[in-house]
């Protein structure tokens, strides 16, 4: 299993720029969430779905859109980048959110600045 | 809202002592406990996860422990060695929430 896998690893954007970073998983696993990890804040939730087609906000889902069209991928989009958005950001999933499953896998990440 | 707090922020040790640890949290009501490692410039990786009616958790050198009444988690490291230089991260999971809250790490530099 390659796990959970992120593109692009680093991606530098201009002020109101979109773009969309890729998540995919091959595990079969119902959970998938987007994470930022700034410093000094630590990893914040953005978005998450509990299973294809369902999706719901997270802490900080401003700027964000997400869909799940399907079990394996889990796309983030960025609809007009800002400043404020230069953050690495971690795509996770875990089996279901049941609580024996709820084991959390992540991404490798994707380094994302925009000027 | 749930708090996580990990300290110290850093920690150096020489090759061989025993690492301890800590992560406390404010709300009692978790879900489960999630303890990650993350080298410099990459991601997370799943060291234990403790059930919220679990004590403990092993894992060949690793161990967590999980007191949820006074909120707290303990990790050890035992024999600590150069390739455990990380940081680690705690991570909790509140009952009836989807996320996880995280600690903001402590950073481990073992000397060889």
């Amino acid at each position: 299993n390659a796990g959970v896998t992120q593109t692009p690893k680093f991606q530098v954007l201009k002020t109101g720029q979109s773009m969309t970073l890729q998540c995919a998983q091959d595990m079969n696993h119902e959970y998938m969430s987007w994470y930022r990890q700034d410093p000094g804040m630590g990893l914040r939730l953005i978005h998450y779905s509990v299973g294809a087609g369902i999706t719901d906000q997270g802490e900080v889902p401003n700027g964000y859109n997400v869909s799940r069209s399907t079990t394996e991928d889990f796309p983030l989009r960025l609809l007009s980048a800002a400043p404020s958005q230069t953050s690495v950001y971690f795509c996770a999933s875990s089996r279901s959110i049941d609580r024996v499953y709820n084991e959390q896998f992540f991404g490798p990440g994707t380094r994302l600045t925009v000027l | 809202k749930q708090e996580v707090t990990q300290i110290p922020a850093a920690l150096s040790v020489p090759e061989g002592e025993n690492l301890v640890l800590n992560c406390s949290f404010t709300d009692s009501a978790i879900y489960n406990l999630q303890w990650f490692r993350q080298d410099p410039g990459k991601g997370l990786t799943s060291l234990l996860l403790i059930q919220s009616s679990q004590r403990e958790q092993t894992s060949g050198r690793l161990n967590a422990s999980l007191d949820k009444s006074s909120g707290r988690s303990t990790l050890y490291i035992a024999a600590s060695q150069p390739g455990d230089s990380a940081t680690y991260l705690c991570a909790v999971r509140v009952s009836n929430d989807y996320k996880l809250s995280f600690g903001a790490g402590t950073t481990v530099t073992v000397r060889a």
